[in-house]
């Protein structure tokens, strides 16, 4: 079946490390993808992965995928306060996406 | 390049009226979706378009949801009769996707509908 997980909450100190997990069932997906949204805005790509990479790293952006466990996890190093938003995993499975709950990370200062 | 562009972007109708929403794809997207995204919860699939025919719309409540996608560039998706839980915010997005390449989708801002 089709179904991706994500903690709802994480909350970090400004200059530290974020972590976001996402877990997801479809071992047939091509791409795993990380979405930003900030209050009253849409979705904004922020990073994805083949699945056949293990790795990719943008910038404070890395992204490590687990294909065996069906595991991915976003890093954003150095947070800021302007990263505070809802980070959406998503899995893209035969042309469509789907789409974890969102993590509310937020940023103090 | 232009982003999605969707409007209007905020409605509040009363339960039983009926609501359309717009959306123009980036240019030369061959794909556009509809996503419903219901406060607190990750985006859902209603319809994919490619080009002008359906490819999925398997989450469509078709009693009351339609959409078309008329010379496979703008898109519209009307509820008739809305109902209170149709209260939520529909995304619009397209994607690239030439010769079978999967592509990323690209968002516009949404369209917050509130049913009362």
């Amino acid at each position: 079946g089709e179904d991706v997980e994500q903690s709802l909450f994480l909350s970090v100190r400004e200059g530290d490390s974020s972590v976001i997990n996402c877990t997801y069932t479809d071992s047939s997906s091509t791409y795993l993808y990380w979405y930003k949204q900030e209050p009253g805005a849409g979705l904004q790509l922020l990073t994805y992965i083949f699945s056949n990479m293990d790795m990719k790293q943008d910038q404070r952006l890395t992204v490590l995928l687990n294909k065996k466990d069906k595991h991915l996890s976003l890093r954003i190093a150095d947070t800021q306060t302007g990263d505070s938003a809802i980070y959406f995993c998503a899995e893209r499975v035969g042309g469509k996406l789907i789409f974890g709950q969102g993590t509310e990370l937020s940023v103090k200062p | 390049e232009a982003g999605v562009a969707q409007s209007p972007r905020y409605k509040i109708i009363e339960k039983r009226q009926s609501v359309a929403f717009w959306c123009n794809p980036i240019s030369g997207h061959a794909t556009l979706y509809w996503y419903q995204q219901i406060l607190g919860q990750g985006p859902k699939l209603l319809i994919q378009f490619q080009n002008n025919g359906v490819v999925d719309d398997s989450q469509l409540p078709k009693d009351r949801f339609s959409a078309e996608r008329l010379k496979g560039v703008d898109s519209t998706l009307k509820i008739q009769p809305a109902k209170l839980e149709d209260s939520a915010v529909y995304l619009c997005a397209s994607s690239l996707d030439r010769q079978g390449a999967d592509s990323p989708l690209h968002f516009g801002n949404g369209t917050r509908l509130t049913v009362t």
